[in-house]
């Protein structure tokens, strides 16, 4: 079975700082996909980043990067120097082999204070 | 924009109602996805259609049904309904290149759904 956990339900930080998003994942699959989906207050979800399970190169997209690392099946999201438009509710999600379907985690609330 | 469109983007009805949720994949894209968001369930998977076909299913509950119509567009059909089920429901769709692939999926707007 897959499964996904954000410990971080909530967090709080002010403009401008760094501020890191965990994913824990479980999979006995060698091969998967995972994923980071925004969902900010007018409720849509908006896809950050796809990665799959041979790639474990980091990525840097402008003030985001993602940090995947397959010995500690973690998959966790940076956001550097905040601003306020990043707060949302952060998804991390998971595709096994073989099959469509998005597990995901229950999310992090991000909250960036001016 | 997504480019996935879901109609109606708000649904009040009662209990024991029938409603239909419609969407409108991205152009080109095969796959439609349904999934649930509540409180207390979080983001959940119920049912996926491929070129027409069911290809997978989640948590769906036998209330639930879904079709996808020869142009793609796919309709989520909700019966019998109960308090627990008001919920955002979103459609996703997807390219889908083959079972060893998981392409990305695109999600609508939304519809919510309050039963009273």
């Amino acid at each position: 079975a897959q499964k996904v956990t954000q410990a971080q339900t909530e967090i709080s930080v002010v403009e401008k700082e760094d501020v890191t998003l965990d994913c824990v994942y479980e999979t006995r699959d060698t091969t998967y996909y995972l994923f980071w989906y925004k969902q900010p207050p007018s409720g849509e979800l908006v896809f950050l980043i796809r990665r799959n399970s041979f790639d474990e190169q980091n990525e840097i997209s402008g003030r985001y990067s993602w940090n995947f690392q397959k010995s500690t099946s973690s998959f966790n999201f940076t956001i550097t120097a905040s601003q306020v438009v990043d707060s949302a509710v952060y998804f991390c999600a998971l595709s096994g082999q073989g099959a469509q379907k998005l597990v995901f985690g229950q999310g992090t609330r991000l909250t960036i204070n001016p | 924009d997504s480019g996935v469109t879901q109609t109606p983007k708000h649904l009040i009805t009662a209990t024991g109602q029938r409603v239909t949720l419609r969407c409108s994949p991205r152009s080109g894209d095969l796959s439609v996805y349904w999934y649930q968001q509540s409180l207390d369930q979080g983001l959940q998977f119920l049912i996926q259609y491929y070129n027409g076909e069911e290809r997978a299913k989640g948590n769906i509950l036998e209330r639930f049904s879904a079709q996808q119509f020869p142009d793609l567009h796919s309709e989520l059909n909700l019966s019998s309904l109960e308090l627990g089920d008001s919920a955002l429901y979103f459609c996703a769709s997807s390219v889908d290149r083959g079972a060893d692939i998981t392409d990305t999926q695109y999600f609508g707007p939304g519809t919510r759904l309050t039963v009273l």
